[in-house]
C-alpha cells in the first residue's frame, strides 16, 4: 500500500492564481481530511469528507473548495491565490471514524507570492 | 469552542534526560485524545492515543501519557530520551459528538548529544 499521496510536493503560485492539490489514499478509508500547518499555529482543519459524495467544512474552509467523488481522492481547490494561504497543506486519512488512527500523506508545500 | 493547549512551545534537552509535555484541552463531556509525532522530513504519526479505560496509556518507542479528567490533562511523558526523539509533538482532541480533530498547536523537541 502507498497510503496517503500528495501532489506537488511544492508549489508557488502567483497571488489570483488558482491550483489543486492532489490527494489519493488505497486504503479504503472512508474519512478523509485537509489540514493547513503554519509556523506556531499545529495543524488547521480546513474541510473533512465521511465518504464520498460528502463534504463539510472545517475551522478554516474561506478560501478553499473540495469534492469527493471516490472514496480514493480527495482533492483540494484555491480559486484565488492569496499570500494567506502560504502553508504546508497535508491530507490524512481514517478508516471509519474521526476518532480512528488517521494517516497522513507526506504535505505539499505552498507559497503564494 | 473546543480547544487543545499545549504550553511547551519549544523544549531543548539532552540524551538520558525526562520529558514531559503539557496538553490541556477545554470541553467538559467524553474525549478522545492522541497524541501524533512528526520527524524531520517524515509524515504526521500517532505516537498514542486514549479513548477509556486505563488512564496511563502507552505508545511507540517508550512514550507514555497519562489522562487527568480532573486537569483536561493529557501529558506526553518519556523517562529518558535519545537524540532521534527529535521531533514535532502535537496533542489532538476529539469530542464524542464531532467528526473534528482539533490539534494544539505543538511542541518542538530537541535532543542534544
Amino acid at each position: 500500500n502507498a497510503g496517503v499521496t500528495q501532489t506537488p510536493k511544492f508549489r508557488i503560485l502567483k497571488i489570483g492564481q488558482s491550483m489543486t492539490l492532489q490527494c489519493a489514499q488505497d486504503m479504503n478509508h472512508n474519512y478523509m481530511y485537509w489540514y493547513r500547518q503554519d509556523p506556531g499555529m499545529g495543524l488547521k482543519l480546513i474541510y473533512y469528507s465521511v465518504g464520498a459524495g460528502i463534504t463539510d467544512k472545517g475551522e478554516v474552509p474561506n478560501g478553499y473548495n473540495v469534492s469527493r467523488s471516490t472514496t480514493e481522492d480527495f482533492p483540494l481547490r484555491l480559486e484565488l491565490a492569496a499570500p494567506s494561504q502560504t502553508s504546508v497543506y497535508f491530507c490524512a486519512s481514517s478508516p471509519t471514524r474521526v476518532s480512528d488512527t488517521q494517516y497522513f500523506g507526506p504535505g505539499t508545500r505552498l507559497t503564494v507570492l | 469552542a473546543q480547544s487543545v493547549s499545549q504550553h511547551n512551545h519549544h523544549v531543548i534537552l539532552s540524551e538520558a534526560a525526562s520529558l514531559e509535555l503539557g496538553c490541556n484541552y477545554s470541553y467538559g463531556g467524553t474525549v478522545n485524545l492522541f497524541w501524533y509525532v512528526q520527524y524531520p522530513g517524515q509524515h504526521l504519526q500517532l505516537l498514542l492515543k486514549y479513548f477509556s479505560g486505563d488512564p496511563l496509556v502507552k505508545g511507540i518507542k517508550g512514550f507514555e501519557a497519562e489522562f487527568i479528567k480532573s486537569k483536561f490533562s493529557f501529558n506526553l511523558r518519556k523517562p529518558s530520551v535519545q537524540w532521534s526523539d527529535t521531533a514535532e509533538y502535537f496533542c489532538a482532541v476529539n469530542t464524542y459528538n464531532t467528526d473534528k480533530l482539533i490539534f494544539g498547536t505543538g511542541t518542538r523537541l530537541q535532543v542534544f548529544p
